[in-house]
């Protein structure tokens, strides 16, 4: 199966600061990346898919990048709402994987 | 609009087997996979398998190869995950969730399963 690791797994930033998440596979996955947002109790929220494109209805401070083996997702100007965990997911093969997540917490 | 509605808590005991449904509407349910994946408490998220409505054709995590089962009802646009000999490392909330072009945009509310004796 296809490894996803995450960095860093945790993080503290304030309301405002850009914040970037990396995604880093352990084969070459094309842009067949997505990243989920998940709150507390929640489903996780799908943000991006195919590394880069915006899903309907999510904020344009998020913008996603990356292609083969390395992905960023970046909030721009860090809002209230945006404390929560992120996941990064591949679907270049049949068996998805996610990676272990990044908790944004609060400084 | 669409929607996907999961059944609710189950508590087993080890040994046991359990079976989540996952009722859809608002789409075409024999138009896309849909996927199940668990969180176990304060973990991450963990795929488990998909199936096709379609055709009935799955694939599975190789962790719950021979241990999961999924299948579908189409005539109540419902689709089933049935995980057995089931142990304490299998309490988790477990989502159904709907692929779009590779990606899970809708997914249920989860359902909590909890193994203890």
């Amino acid at each position: 199966d296809i490894q996803l690791t995450q960095s860093p797994s945790s993080l503290s930033a304030s309301v405002g600061d850009r914040v970037t998440i990396t995604c880093r596979a352990s084969q070459n996955i094309l842009t067949y990346l997505n990243w989920y947002q998940q709150k507390p109790g929640r489903a996780p929220d799908l943000l991006i898919y195919d590394s880069s494109s915006l899903q309907s209805g999510v904020p344009s401070r998020f913008s996603g990048s990356g292609s083969g083996t390395d992905f960023n997702l970046t909030i721009n100007t860090l809002e209230s709402e945006d404390f929560a965990t992120y996941y990064c997911q591949q679907s270049y093969t049949t068996r998805w994987t996610f990676g272990q997540g990044t908790k944004v917490e609060i400084k | 609009q669409v929607h996907l509605e999961q059944s609710g808590t189950e508590v087993k005991k080890p040994g046991a087997s359990v079976k989540v449904s996952c009722k859809t509407s608002g789409f075409t349910f024999t138009g896309y996979y849909i996927h199940w994946v668990r969180q176990a408490p304060g973990q991450g998220l963990e795929w488990m398998g998909r199936i096709h409505p379609h055709s009935g054709g799955t694939n599975y995590a190789e962790k719950f190869e021979g241990r999961v089962s999924m299948t579908r009802d189409t005539s109540i646009n419902t689709a089933y995950m049935e995980l057995s000999s089931l142990r304490s490392d299998d309490t988790a909330i477990y989502f159904c969730a709907r692929d779009d072009n590779t990606a899970a945009a809708f997914w249920g509310q989860g359902t909590l399963v909890t193994v203890s004796s």
